[in-house]
């Protein structure tokens, strides 16, 4: 029963440096998305992927940017990490549109940008 | 008006007390609506869709007023594993995008 298995799960970054956060799930969900959750915020959408094949620009794409792998992965890239980018980070799926049957959520990432 | 409000709280309860929240929303064309629970540190989970008629899961009651713009969730005989963050989600139309989640309302339920 894994569910939606992100990793890693905690992440310290220097500012300039790149890195991957990955994203998984067993559940032969269509759709997938990268939300950032931040104090005072909110859930934020970053990016998503309506099926596998497709990737859209959410709320707060900028810099950042998505693949999806296949119809279970979908990683979420910073090719250059920013103070600003610190901040909790859920990718979640869902069987179709997100009006149907809710999300189920990864555990997230923690990740500091320092 | 924000597209989609809520108290943050906390709100502070006994253990057997029945507690209420509400979440407002700006859109009147919102479609769909959901109510989310988040544990410290955790990530969401679904907690129960909300219909036009109301509909209820054991302890919890969820509404909607479609007239006044706003979901409720009432949560009776509160336990302590209820504390928690209750998120409430709104969504405007079929776009994956039109979906705003509110930044929540925490409940502590004491002994």
């Amino acid at each position: 029963n894994a569910g939606v298995t992100q990793t890693p799960k905690f992440q310290v970054l220097k500012t300039g440096q790149s890195m991957t956060l990955q994203c998984a799930q067993d559940m032969n969900h269509n759709s997938m998305y990268w939300y950032r959750q931040d104090p005072g915020m909110g859930l934020r959408l970053i990016y998503y992927s309506a099926s596998e094949g497709t990737t859209d620009k959410g709320e707060v794409p900028n810099g950042y940017n998505v693949s999806r792998l296949n119809k279970r992965e979908f990683s979420l890239r910073l090719e250059s990490a920013a103070p600003s980018q610190t901040s909790v980070y859920f990718c979640a799926s869902s069987e179709a549109g997100p009006a149907n049957y809710g999300y189920t959520f990864g555990s997230g990432t923690r990740l500091t940008v320092v | 008006r924000k597209e989609v409000e809520q108290d943050p709280g906390p709100f502070n309860v006994p253990e057997g007390a029945t507690v209420a929240f509400n979440c407002t929303y700006s859109n009147s064309a919102s479609q769909s609506f959901f109510w989310y629970r988040q544990d410290c540190r955790k990530e969401p989970k679904l907690l129960m869709s909300v219909y036009s008629s109301g509909n209820e899961d054991g302890r919890f009651t969820a509404q909607l007023n479609r007239a006044s713009q706003y979901i409720s969730l009432l949560i009776r005989d509160s336990k302590l594993s209820d504390s928690a963050t209750y998120l409430c989600v709104v969504i405007r139309g079929r776009g994956y995008s039109t979906l705003t989640f509110g930044k929540g309302t925490m409940l502590l339920v004491s002994p």
